[in-house]
């Protein structure tokens, strides 16, 4: 029934490692994102794809990955996270054009 | 770059006590404007989308106004439930391989407390 479903919902991890972040949406759209939400709860864009072609890359360090295997799912690779990586990630879809995007319910990070 | 502005940073109503808040906005080539409600430890939720100036649509309390350089949403006699951070967020339009795409610049936000 959920419309974009991330997983997991939380993730505690040291520094220096490595992890994913899985997103799906059935909603039949063909754009996905990833978002970061920082502390003071600004949410910012990281990744756009199109029919799982990359379109924005917004300055993102390159320890970030986005994988997309489909139109459906977008996931989110991160090595040697640092403590700076914590925040809220959030993956959202929407139809190209003109249309608002839809949230998943994000997936809080702690990098200790 | 497109940049949102959202005022005031934190409102406090008491229940029925309307208001509204404000989202200043500098993008160019504006595809569409968004309000989305953000209840703790939930994504954002989509309220209204407004594409040109003059446009307006309503929602139960929320009704949202457009001009050619900000946005309000005017919250009618609140209730508790209202509460929440309420984002503003433009559509500017990003090119890549000879097609349009959107891109989402969010505000910060405000935050809404309703008492009762």
């Amino acid at each position: 029934d959920t419309a974009v479903s991330q997983t997991p919902k939380y993730l505690v991890t040291q520094m220096g490692n490595d992890k994913s972040i899985k997103c799906e949406q059935n909603l039949g759209h063909d754009t996905m994102y990833w978002y970061k939400q920082d502390s003071k709860k600004f949410l910012k864009i990281m990744f756009s794809y199109n029919n799982k072609e990359l379109i924005i890359n917004e300055t993102v360090p390159n320890r970030f990955s986005p994988k997309s295997p489909d139109k459906a799912h977008l996931n989110l690779h991160i090595n040697s996270l640092e403590l700076g990586d914590s925040a809220v990630y959030f993956c959202a879809s929407s139809r190209t054009g003109r249309t608002e995007a839809f949230f998943g319910q994000g997936t809080r990070l702690t990098v200790v | 770059e497109d940049q949102v502005t959202q005022s005031p940073e934190a409102l406090r109503l008491q229940e029925g006590e309307s208001s509204s808040l404000n989202c200043s906005y500098t993008v160019s080539g504006l595809r569409g404007l968004f309000w989305y409600r953000q209840d703790p430890g939930k994504g954002p939720e989509f309220l209204f989308t407004l594409y040109s100036a003059g446009e307006e649509k309503e929602k139960e309390r929320l009704k949202a106004t457009l001009t050619k350089k900000e946005s309000f949403l005017h919250i009618t006699a609140p209730k508790p439930e209202d509460s929440a951070t309420y984002l503003c967020a433009v559509q500017g339009k990003v090119e890549a391989g000879g097609t349009s795409y959107g891109k989402l610049t969010f505000g910060q936000g405000t935050i809404l407390t309703v008492h009762p």
